[in-house]
Formats: C-alpha cells, sequence, structure tokens
C-alpha cells in the first residue's frame, strides 16, 4: 500500500517567507509526527497528532512554527518568518496507534532552504 | 529527558567482513530501543526494534542487536556485510512511560567497499 508522503520534495524560499509543509499519512494511521533533521544531524522531535490533537509539541522551536491536522489525516507544518537557520529536511512519520512501542513509518522529508 | 549517543560517525568496512555500530543511551526510566537506516535517496526505514523479552532482536537481513541495560547499549551488529548494506544508520529511543517521540541518535554512516 501507499506509504507517507510528503510534499513538495523540495522548497527554496527567501528569508521572512511564509511556507506550509505538507504530510499525508498512511491511511488509517491515527498519529503522525513531524521531525526536523538538519544537516549531519539525526532527526529532532517536533510535535505529534494522536487524531486532530496536537499531544505533544514540546519540541516546536519557537511561535514561528505552528501544525495543523484538521481532519485527524493530511497535516501541515506552517513556518511563519522564515530564517536561514530554518533550512533542513522536514520529516513526517505516521503510526497506527499513539502507542509508545509502535512503529513509525517515516516519509521522504521536503528539503526546505532558505536562502 | 533522554538522549543517544552514536559513537562513530563514519564506519568503512570491506564487502563480508563483520561491522557493529556503536549506541548508548540515557533516560532516566525504561525505553523502547530501535534502530532505523536510511538508505541513499530514501526514507527512514525501521530496522529492528527492542520492546521486551529476549534481549537479542534480529532483522529480517542479518543484522541483530542486543539490549545491555547495565550498559545501557544497544549496539548493532552483523557478520557479514554486503555492498547493499551501504547506508546511514540511526539509533533510537522513546520512553516507556512518557509521550511516542523518538530521541535520535546522530547517525552512523556505514559504507561497505568491496
Amino acid at each position: 500500500g501507499a506509504g507517507v508522503s510528503q510534499t513538495p520534495s523540495n522548497k527554496v524560499t527567501e528569508k521572512g517567507k511564509y511556507v506550509e509543509l505538507r504530510c499525508d499519512p498512511i491511511s488509517g494511521h491515527t498519529a503522525l509526527y513531524w521531525y526536523r533533521q538538519s544537516l549531519g544531524q539525526g532527526p529532532e522531535f517536533l510535535i505529534y497528532f494522536q487524531g486532530t490533537g496536537a499531544a505533544d509539541d514540546s519540541g516546536l522551536p519557537n511561535d514561528r512554527f505552528f501544525a495543523v491536522r484538521p481532519e485527524g489525516s493530511v497535516s501541515t507544518l506552517k513556518i511563519q518568518r522564515t530564517e536561514r537557520g530554518d533550512s533542513a529536511v522536514y520529516l513526517c512519520a505516521s503510526s497506527l496507534t499513539s502507542g509508545r512501542q509502535e512503529t513509525q513509518y517515516f516519509g521522504p522529508g521536503t528539503r526546505l532552504l532558505v536562502l | 529527558a533522554q538522549s543517544v549517543t552514536q559513537l562513530d560517525s563514519q564506519v568503512p568496512v570491506f564487502e563480508e567482513a563483520p561491522v557493529e555500530l556503536r549506541c548508548n543511551y540515557s533516560s532516566s526510566v525504561s525505553v523502547y530501543l530501535f534502530w532505523y537506516v536510511q538508505y541513499p535517496n530514501q526514507g527512514l526505514q525501521l530496522l529492528l526494534k527492542y520492546l521486551s523479552g529476549s534481549t537479542l532482536v534480529e532483522s529480517i537481513n542479518g543484522f541483530e542487536a542486543e539490549f545491555n541495560k547495565s550498559q545501557t547499549s544497544f549496539h548493532l551488529r552483523k557478520p557479514s556485510v554486503h555492498i547493499s548494506d551501504t547506508a546511514e544508520y540511526f539509533c533510537a529511543v522513546s520512553e516507556k512511560t512518557s509521550g511516542s517521540r523518538l530521541t535520535f541518535g546522530e547517525g552512523t554512516q556505514l559504507t561497505v567497499n568491496p
């Protein structure tokens, strides 16, 4: 079946602009996660949703970052007033439930470059 | 808070040689442990995980990892590697008592040479 998909695959923007990154989880998966991977680093947790609600947003670096999942399926990560330091690969993952032992399935990522 | 340390950023080996990728973690509570692999130009894929029971877990492609609670380690091993094993490997943990977030190490690039 279809895996996690993310669009766009690449995004180039200018400092100060607003961007939206989209994630389509595996059908039927109730939990959805966002991570950010900077060059040479492992992924860092940003936020996760159980259904429509953000169950843990403690990883969001500041109030320029926001994510929604209005219908409990597709999620959008929104970044306002982008900064060069926001350049990274943004990864989305989904799991069947939010159980801590559940396998998280990752998408291919969106590579964001802020000029 | 938990943390993961992967002691080697790069591991070059020759084909058919054994390999060990090291992972140590720190946490004040019990954890679940994972190894993920990222092949070139692909997304992260789960390789294996330890949840409970036998401390030795195996993957379908010949990798194994052993949970050592006293040393807080979860090293990944393969007795004989193939060129197709060339990839970046990430160790990760999640705490049993709080949240589903994964905390990753910085990754180890395994390069298998002919």
